[in-house]
């Protein structure tokens, strides 16, 4: 069963628009949420986790376990934005993380 | 620093070949190694994981087997591949309960 889910797979949005990645999960325990982003020709790297409650390049991405859902948000889009984004859950924090599908953000100029 | 290695980059092999990927990190010691595939369409799957030198857990039953000969090399194998192994191969790492760290990838294709 899906334990990620991320909706949309292609997003489109014009630079300076604000930008909103939905995921939700599925775990009753006490889950550890991530936000991973692999950029043109670069390898997949981690944007933020939910426990460090940080903004990373103007990212941030709050966990609402009544929601069961870890968006991630950013109000003005750049064109280096554009990547594919995938959010990532590890239960209990065994580190073995479950992906989503990934989302391709396009930011048009 | 730590690296982490991934070869090959790409590799095309026919139905029914054997397969060995390998990965290496530096600059780090006992590292947790992980295998993911990403198959087209859709999101990435964890394969194997590994804590240590001969400990693999599989993830999902399959074609595939790894193995961790050594402390920073952890080896994706397959004796005869299926046409559903096609796909994108991540080789990571972490620290224990850390951030994981991707090497570049292989792209698989069986034809």
């Amino acid at each position: 069963a899906q334990r990620v889910t991320q909706p949309e797979k292609l997003l489109s949005v014009f630079k300076g628009a604000p930008v909103e990645l939905k995921c939700n999960y599925s775990y009753s325990g006490s889950p550890e949420l991530f936000w991973y982003v692999q950029y043109s020709r670069q390898r997949l790297q981690l944007l933020l986790r939910h426990i460090s409650r940080e903004s990373i390049k103007g990212f941030t991405a709050d966990l609402n376990k009544g929601e069961t859902s870890f968006h991630l948000k950013k109000p003005f889009a750049q064109e280096e934005d554009s990547a594919m984004y995938y959010c990532a859950l590890s239960e209990d924090g065994n580190n073995r993380l479950a992906f989503g599908k990934g989302n391709q953000v396009v930011v048009i100029p | 620093s730590q690296t982490i290695h991934q070869w090959p980059a790409t590799l095309v092999q026919p139905v029914g070949s054997p397969l060995s990927l390998e990965c290496t990190v530096e600059g780090t010691s006992n590292p947790n190694l992980y295998w993911y595939r990403q198959a087209a369409g859709r999101g990435l799957q964890l394969l194997f994981y590994s804590v240590g030198i001969g400990q693999i857990s599989s993830e999902v039953p399959q074609n595939l087997s790894a193995s961790r000969p050594q402390d920073r090399q952890f080896i994706l194998s397959s004796k005869k591949l299926l046409l559903s192994d096609s796909g994108f191969y991540l080789c990571a790492w972490s620290g224990g309960l850390d951030t994981q760290y991707f090497g570049p990838g292989t792209r698989l294709t069986v034809l």
